[in-house]
């Protein structure tokens, strides 16, 4: 069964830091490149990072570029989420998603139970 | 950045309705498309891949349809279950990854 598992959400201050984790199992995390997408409270999904299989290929929403920086360990199955520079509008619940491409398209196939940040003073 | 739009915001539908919910994209996207239900406290679950294949353990009253710039989700025979938020996404033309801004099915 493929499970997804975030963990180290909290409560932050306005600039500070938060690394969220996401232990996967069930499948070969290294075959699949997977995401990090948020909610804030009340509010539709956003795409946050993206990252594939050996992490060559990174990308990032706007609105954390050079503030989030994803990474993996594909030895220990997790994939990660640092969080710098917080702002209230980060505040969200974090989810990791698997990336599956097949059929000559990609979708978010499995989601973690997603990890809550808050950021305020 | 492709603009995904859903619509309506909100449908109140009684139980055993059909219905039908809409997404544009701000240009084609093939068949690049996916739905997600999103239920309370939960995380989003994916329903409809590739514009109209559903996914593994969806029920047959789920379907999707479209491409280019207009899609749909129909749900045949709405069950309690289904009273939800549903998310259209669009992986054609990314980064980013864009989503629409939901619709939520209410209970009449």
């Amino acid at each position: 069964e493929v499970q997804l598992v975030e963990s180290g959400g909290g409560l932050a201050k306005p600039g500070g830091s938060v690394r969220l984790s996401c232990a996967a199992s069930g499948f070969s995390f290294s075959s699949y490149s997977m995401n990090w997408l948020r909610q804030a409270p009340g509010k539709g999904l956003e795409w946050v990072s993206f990252i594939s299989t050996g992490g060559s290929h990174i990308y990032y929403a706007e609105s954390v570029k050079g503030r989030f920086t994803v990474s993996r360990d594909n030895g220990k199955n997790s994939l990660y989420l640092q969080m710098d520079s917080l702002r209230a509008e980060d505040t969200a619940v974090y989810y990791c998603a698997r990336e599956y491409c097949g059929g000559g398209t990609c979708y978010s196939d499995y989601w973690g139970q997603g990890s809550r940040v808050t950021v305020s003073s | 950045e492709i603009v995904m739009t859903q619509s309506p915001g909100t449908l109140s539908v009684s139980p055993g309705e059909r219905v039908t919910l809409s997404c544009r994209a701000s240009q084609s996207i093939s068949t690049d498309l996916a739905w997600y239900q999103q239920r309370p406290g939960q995380a989003p679950r994916l329903l409809i891949h590739g514009a109209s294949n559903r996914a593994t353990g969806i029920p047959a009253r789920f379907s999707g349809s479209g491409s280019g710039t207009e899609f749909t989700l129909t749900i045949s025979s709405l069950q309690s279950e289904d009273f939800a938020i549903y998310y259209c996404q669009q992986f054609n033309n990314w980064p980013p990854i864009t989503f629409g801004q939901g619709t939520r099915l209410d209970i009449k």
